[in-house]
């Protein structure tokens, strides 16, 4: 069992839906991030969070540190959304290691 | 403001030919340095990364290796690729431990 795990892996939406990305984990973490994956290759970090709650313009991602989960958001979703997102955690312990969750793979069509 | 860059952008090589990756950074000082490979179907996996120069870490045991001569350049060679070194591999620097990381372009290599 992988210690990041995303769901769905797959996910097809119309334009204009809210969208729930979920990321669980399954070691002790000191921060989790959220990436966005182009078609092209290329990754953009969106968030870092170690508690609560994150928004960025129609972006919001919230962690349950307790439960060991976390969320990532769209609202008003849009065709330019799609791309892969990938969660990352930082294993607590000091380590600079980053573990990653395989992506879920985000379509929306107009 | 900070930029990274990575060459090749893709490259196509023949199994047991050498390897050189390069990344470098502009815009910051003694960042961390980061190597990842992203295999087809698979997340990513941290290869190598480095606090500083001459100081690298490697996470998992390959035919990789990476070297950091100077502040700001990260590289990764190979002296004979393998078929499962094919994959999408990425660079990224951060300003210290646990901070944000900030990642390359990426090169695409298939290895035949």
């Amino acid at each position: 069992k992988n210690e990041v795990e995303q769901s769905p892996q797959n996910l097809t939406a119309q334009e204009g839906e809210f969208i729930t990305i979920n990321c669980s984990y399954s070691v002790g973490i000191s921060a989790l991030h959220w990436l966005q994956q182009h078609p092209g290759g290329g990754i953009v970090s969106l968030f870092m969070l170690s508690s609560g709650k994150k928004k960025h313009g129609r972006l919001i991602a919230t962690i349950n540190i307790q439960e060991k989960h976390s969320s990532l958001h769209i609202t008003a979703s849009h065709p330019r959304d799609s791309a892969v997102y990938i969660c990352a955690v930082r294993v607590q312990g000091g380590s600079e290691k980053l573990v990653f969750g395989k992506g879920t793979k985000l379509t929306v069509n107009p | 403001s900070q930029t990274i860059h990575q060459w090749p952008a893709t490259l196509v090589q023949p199994v047991g030919s050498p390897l050189s990756l390069e990344c470098t950074v502009e815009g910051t000082s003694n960042p961390n340095l980061y190597w990842y490979r992203q295999a087809a179907g698979r997340g990513l996996q941290l290869l190598f990364y480095s606090v500083g120069i001459g100081q690298i870490s490697s996470e998992v045991p390959q035919n990789l290796s990476a070297s950091r001569p100077q502040d700001r350049q990260f590289i990764l060679s190979s002296k004979k690729l393998l078929l499962s070194d094919s994959g999408f591999y990425l660079c990224a620097w951060s300003v210290e431990a646990y901070n944000e990381q900030f990642f390359g372009p990426g090169t695409r290599l298939t290895v035949l």
